[in-house]
């Protein structure tokens, strides 16, 4: 069964402290791996595709890389505007599967 | 570009009572329409996709005449919640494919919906 996991659930850093999210996927004939970032309350807000293996795109203080099992989201020098659910999901021929996602809180 | 919007934000209705809500592509056409439902702190579950000018197809245990679907054009969906009960209440949100900043398979995400039935 196709399946995408994140950990940790939640991650808690001080303002400047980088980490990295992570998101293993078992998706059969992935299409796609997507990220997008949720604000409580919100829907969520597009951030990056990944399409084959070795790929990494950025933006801002994200980058996001993806290899044959797995994608990681590198944060760098966090501040606390980044605080928020982040969410992957895995695209195959019929439909997208999301991760329950990490909740990101940086404190000042 | 590619911008979805949703109408209402909240919605409190009482029980037996039927709920609609709009989905809207506002900068692009959108060749597929999706709902989700959200509950707290959990990740979201597809309900339904939709087509333009096609039936919609629903996931496994979604009750398609409880959960009515119109896909009438490329920039408009609607979900209308038919007499509601207290355990529908639930954050719902849509996404809409289609647009090319993207790419065609990139699904973006309307506000949101936070319906509550008492």
């Amino acid at each position: 069964e196709d399946q995408v996991t994140q950990s940790p659930e939640a991650l808690r850093l001080q303002e400047g402290e980088s980490s990295s999210l992570n998101c293993s996927y078992t998706v059969s004939g992935l299409r796609g791996l997507f990220w997008y970032r949720q604000d409580p309350g919100k829907g969520p807000e597009f951030l990056f595709t990944l399409y084959s293996a070795g790929e990494e795109k950025e933006k801002e203080r994200l980058k996001a890389t993806l290899t044959k099992k797995e994608s990681f989201l590198h944060i760098t020098a966090p501040k606390p505007e980044d605080s928020a659910t982040y969410l992957c999901a895995g695209l195959n021929n019929n439909d997208m599967r999301f991760g329950a996602g990490t909740r990101l809180t940086v404190k000042p | 570009g590619a911008v979805v919007s949703q109408h209402p934000s909240r919605v409190i209705c009482k029980s037996g009572t039927s709920v609609k809500i709009e989905c809207r592509s506002l900068d692009f056409q959108a060749t597929t329409m999706f709902w989700y439902r959200q509950f707290p702190k959990q990740s979201l579950m597809l309900m339904a996709t939709s087509n333009e000018g096609s039936k919609a197809t629903y996931e496994q245990g979604v009750e398609k005449d409880k959960f009515l679907i119109n896909h009438a054009s490329l920039t408009l969906s609607t979900l209308t919640v038919t007499s509601a009960h207290p355990e529908d209440s639930s954050f719902y949100i849509c996404s809409a494919s289609g647009g090319t900043s993207g790419g065609t398979d990139t699904q973006y995400f309307g506000p949101g919906t936070r319906l509550t039935v008492l």
